[in-house]
């Protein structure tokens, strides 16, 4: 098994650019997260996805963030417009379908950078 | 709300020695506890995962325990080498929902 993938690795862009994170959650698994990590806040929870759809995006900092999952094996995260406290190392998780009772297995994440 | 400590936060020690990284959440109503390892530049990786109804799980040279009702949880590593050198995350799900909410992790290095 692959395990959760995601691309790019690493982004550089702009301020006011839309960014595009992907993630293809490992085979078998209905369980999908978004999560962000900064050195002050530390690993945060964006979003859960179960079954392709939202559960709880809550953790969404504000309306320039959002995220889809169009069908069992892809997910995106997007960010538009972007900005320099947006910079923050990205993680895709997944796992099966009790998630409290499952193990999450992380991507290796996106970096992220907003100048 | 559920916040999780870990203590403490860099720790350095000389490779063969036995360690205890610790962790402690202010909610007892966990669903489960996971212990991960984060290496520089990488993703998490799931080391152990103990239920809310066990008391310990062992994986090779790592044991965690865990107290519900103290709220606290221990990661023991035998034998260290400096291979383990890495940062070890602690993180909780509560009982009503799925959410992991972690630790700021230990920053462990172990010396040759």
């Amino acid at each position: 098994d692959a395990g959760v993938i995601q691309s790019p690795r690493h982004e550089v862009t702009e301020m006011g650019q839309e960014v595009t994170l992907r993630c293809k959650p490992i085979s078998g698994h209905n369980s999908l997260f978004w999560y962000r990590q900064t050195m002050m806040r530390g690993l945060e929870l964006l979003i859960y996805f179960n079954n392709n759809v939202p559960i709880d995006d809550s953790g969404m900092p504000e309306d320039r963030f959002s995220a889809k999952m169009p069908n069992a094996s892809f997910s995106t995260l997007k960010i538009q417009p972007s900005e320099p406290r947006d910079s923050a190392v990205y993680f895709c998780a997944s796992s099966l379908s009790d998630a409290r009772r499952t193990r999450q297995y992380f991507g290796p994440g996106t970096r992220l950078t907003v100048t | 709300k559920q916040e999780v400590t870990q203590i403490p936060a860099a720790l350095s020690v000389p490779e063969g020695e036995n360690l205890v990284l610790n962790c402690s959440f202010t909610d007892s109503a966990i669903y489960n506890l996971q212990w991960f390892r984060q290496d520089p530049g990488k993703g998490l990786t799931s080391l152990l995962l103990i239920q809310s109804s066990q008391r310990e799980q062992t994986s090779g040279r790592l044991n965690a325990s865990l107290d519900k009702s103290s709220g606290r949880s221990t990661l023991y590593i035998a034998a260290s080498q400096p291979g383990d050198s890495a940062t070890y995350l602690c993180a909780v799900v509560l009982g009503s929902n799925y959410k992991l909410t972690f630790g700021k992790g230990t920053l462990l290095t172990v010396n040759p």
